[in-house]
């Protein structure tokens, strides 16, 4: 099925350094989202961005919408432990019968004692 | 609970087995979504609900699998003749309306034997 770019695959940081994910596509989209997923669970919302340009923040964490629609960044400032776990980019059309995510293949986040 | 329920949260069948897996979105939430998450994988679209109308199926892989939300509320996704294949995470999401963000059960993990 279709999915998103996203890179990198993994990543392996010390505690307090920043991290950076990003996501592209061959499709446009109207809306880009970012999740957290836990072992066991589910994912978990963290930042929706709804505009070309945007940039939105919770937190120690900012992600910005591309310009192009077809792209979109996360930022971690200063990981903590509970960083720890898979990240993954989502990308949704604004159409009445196209409501799906397009799921990007997830950035596994690793810290380092 | 306040958040998206499924159940069971384990499911082991015999391949040629039918299985049904139930779930119930945050009370209010007009849209509900399916999907299918493979181990190491992105989640994939399985199948869109508004209300109780199914209006989009795309994303169903074949005629085995089939959903329904009689009452626009719970929902059950059904498997039937199930396949090794078919084992994965099945996750539910929902949504208050249209071009809302989508938030998800913990899923029901699908062993098939």
């Amino acid at each position: 099925g279709q999915q998103l770019n996203q890179s990198p695959q993994s990543m392996f940081i010390q505690e307090g350094e920043d991290v950076s994910m990003n996501c592209t596509s061959s499709s446009i989209f109207n809306t880009w989202l970012w999740y957290k997923q836990d072992p066991g669970e589910g994912p978990v919302l963290l930042i929706a961005l709804y505009k070309a340009g945007e940039l939105t923040s919770n937190g120690r964490l900012t992600a910005q919408f591309g310009i192009t629609r077809k792209d979109s960044f996360l930022n971690i400032s200063a990981s903590i432990p509970s960083d720890v776990g898979i990240y993954f980019c989502a990308g949704q059309l604004k159409d009445q019968g196209a409501q799906k995510l397009v799921f990007g293949q997830g950035t596994r986040l690793t810290i380092n004692p | 609970g306040a958040g998206v329920s499924q159940s069971p949260r384990y499911k082991v069948a015999k391949r040629g087995q039918d299985v049904a897996l139930r779930c119930d979105p945050i009370s209010g939430h007009v849209s509900l979504f399916w999907y299918q998450q493979a181990l190491g994988q992105g989640p994939e679209f399985l199948t869109y609900f508004q209300n109780e109308a199914q209006l989009d199926k795309s994303g169903l892989p074949s005629d085995r699998f089939f959903a329904e939300r009689p009452e626009g509320s719970v929902s059950t996704l059904k498997i039937q003749r199930t396949q090794q294949e078919d084992s994965a995470v099945y996750l539910c999401a929902s949504s208050p309306f249209l071009n809302q963000p989508q938030h998800f059960g913990d899923g029901t993990r699908l062993s098939i034997l």
